[in-house]
Parts: C-alpha cells; structure tokens; sequence
C-alpha cells in the first residue's frame, strides 16, 4: 500500500516561530501537494511539486514556501507563523495519470499557533 | 475557472436509511469526477470516480453517475451504516495538466 507519511500529528507554535512540516511518501510518486482543510472552506491547495527541485504555488501560497530536495520528500514552512495559520495540513501524493489521477493523502497535522 | 459546489451539511441519518449527497460542477472540456471521504483522524481517500460522461463510479456500497446533462455526480448509498460516518469531498480534474478541484465536504453522521 502507498504510504503518505506527516512527521507529526499535533503541533503547538508560537507567533513569529519558524515551523517545517515534513512529508514523505515511498510509492516513487512524482507529485506531491500541500492543502490546508478548514471548517467551512474545505481543501485549499498551498503548493505542489511534479519533481525535484520543481514547487508550484497553488490557490493560497502567501506566508508559506517548499522544499523538494529529494523525491520522496516535500517540506511545508511557514517562515513566520501567524495565528491564522492554525489549520488542519494535509500532504498528498500521486503518479502521473492525467484525467485518472489519484490522490494518496497522509494523516494530517493538526497546527496551532498560539 | 473549476469549482465544484456540494450541498450543505451536516447530515444526520439513522442506520440503513438512504443517503444521497448531491455534487453539481463548472468545468472548461470534459473533467473526470472523484468522491473522496476522510473517515475520522485520516486523510483523504479516493471512495470512487468516473471519466467520463454516464460512467457510473461505485465501491464499498456507494455510487454516483456522470451526469454531463445536468452537471452532476451525486453520491448515493441504499443503506448507510455507522462506519459510513465520515467526510464526503466531491471533486473534478479537468485536464491531464490540471490540479484536483475541491468541494467544500460534507459530514455524514450515522446513528445506530
């Protein structure tokens, strides 16, 4: 089964703290995707990356940015986190199938900054 | 652009009633259509789809149909049960080079 695996599950910050959220997926997978989901608003694409070194910005990048170093890896930091950036982070995943793709989502982080 | 537009929730239902969940879209070409739900502490996973118009997706009891008439691919299920409580994401993919388009979401509560 394709993992997509988030480093943590709960994270407690505080305003104007650097925070990283790691994401690995170990199915080779070419894309990968950072969304935040909150009540009422649904998922929000952040940014997605279709290979190495490659980060594209979604529908609400401001305050965040990525790092793709390596395949498997793609990496969410909030430079300076603000409380409205307290939100449920999902990473995801997926192959290259055009019309067919499929989304692999991990767990989420659950972020609060206080 | 792409959107996509579920029905308002929450939604209560007693065991083994029958569950709809409408999902209508706007979309440029011909999109593919995806159910996904997020059952509680998880992420999103794929429940079914279709690719093309009068494609019917269907797994774990659950179907939704392509309507390309009426812009739609509601969800249904004749006989819900408690495992079914979750959150239900409609979305849409209209180009191989296109991001998934997601709806709102709908939680589903099912009460024994």
């Amino acid at each position: 089964d394709v993992k997509v695996t988030q480093s943590s599950r709960y994270l407690v910050k505080r305003t104007g703290e650097k925070v990283f959220l790691e994401c690995v997926q170990d199915m080779d997978h070419e894309n990968m995707f950072w969304y935040r989901q909150d009540p009422g608003l649904g998922l929000r694409l952040i940014y997605f990356s279709y290979d190495v070194k490659m980060k594209e910005k979604g529908d609400i990048p401001e305050g965040y940015s990525v790092s793709r170093e390596k395949k498997e890896r793609f990496s969410l930091i909030l430079e300076s986190a603000s409380t409205n950036q307290t939100s449920m982070y999902l990473c995801a995943s997926s192959t290259r199938q055009g019309l067919r793709e499929k989304l692999f989502f991990g767990s989420g982080t659950q972020l609060s900054v206080l | 652009g792409d959107s996509v537009t579920q029905m308002e929730g929450p939604v209560t239902l007693s065991e083994e009633a029958f569950l709809t969940i409408n999902c209508t879209y706007t979309a440029t070409g011909y999109p593919s259509l995806f159910w996904y739900v997020q059952y509680p502490g998880e992420g999103l996973q794929l429940l079914l789809k279709a690719t093309k118009a009068d494609d019917k997706g269907s797994n774990k009891g659950f179907e939704a149909t392509y309507r390309k008439e009426t812009t739609s691919f509601h969800l249904e299920k004749g006989s819900v049960q408690v495992s079914d409580s979750a959150v239900y994401f409609c979305a849409l993919k209209s180009g191989a080079n296109s991001k998934l388009t997601f709806g709102k979401g709908i939680t589903l509560s099912v009460r024994p």
